[in-house]
């Protein structure tokens, strides 16, 4: 799956439940990111890492968490606090912070049933 | 921060024809330029980036051209093929030291008409 790789494929999520999306990837970059993707609005950062046991928020970072306490792994957790969960989550990583475009992971699709 | 603005939303061709896509940033140092293409239920793939170095960069049928003064960049396709049909994404981003991470735009809606 190009060395990026997401799972589950598709989540479906109670209300008031937290659910945790794994991003593993093997092609050692440092950095790693979640996107959110929404019909017409593009893709918006969630939060990033630059290097392990390190991570920044992005634009749309509330009702969301995450980890990096390995370089190969990255998941992101949505919790009870947001309250529009339904979307596209995308991973991608890149070899250092700014250089060369992103490998993405192949997506989750998250529904609030 | 950083902002991508992207035109048109949707962009409808006939098969042969050129097709092209523009994005403004607001960051003057942003400084890396990709262009995502995205099929449906796919994940984002990159077809061409530009630094802020240079002008202009062409692959075969896509060019990308950067004009650092305005602020902006655009995304040429000629000779337009049914399979070009997809969303492409813009992206932005400054160098290490800042925050580096692409911004992306909003997304262009390439038909292709056989």
């Amino acid at each position: 799956d190009g060395g990026i790789t997401q799972s589950p494929k598709y989540l479906f999520r109670k209300e008031g439940q937290n659910v945790t999306l794994s991003c593993e990837q093997n092609l050692n970059h440092d950095a790693m990111y979640w996107y959110r993707q929404d019909p017409g609005q593009g893709l918006r950062l969630i939060y990033y890492s630059q290097i392990v046991n390190d991570f920044q928020k992005g634009d749309i970072a509330e009702g969301y968490s995450v980890s990096r306490e390995k370089k190969e792994s990255f998941p992101l957790t949505v919790t009870s606090a947001q309250k529009n969960p339904t979307a596209f989550y995308l991973c991608a990583s890149s070899p250092r912070e700014g250089v060369g475009g992103y490998t993405f992971g192949s997506g989750t699709r998250l529904t609030v049933v | 921060g950083e902002n991508v603005e992207q035109h048109p939303s949707t962009l409808s061709v006939q098969e042969g024809d050129s097709a092209v896509i523009k994005c403004t940033y607001s960051d003057s140092a942003s400084n890396y330029f990709p262009w995502y293409k995205q099929e449906l239920g796919k994940r984002p793939q990159l077809i061409i980036d530009i630094r802020s170095n240079v002008g202009e960069k062409k692959d075969q049928r896509i060019a990308v051209t950067l004009n650092k003064t305005a602020k902006h960049f655009s995304l040429h396709i000629t000779e337009t093929q049914p399979e070009d049909s997809a969303v492409y994404f813009c992206a932005a981003s400054t160098p290490p030291g800042n925050t580096g991470k692409l911004i992306f735009g909003q997304g262009t809606t390439l038909q292709v008409k056989p």
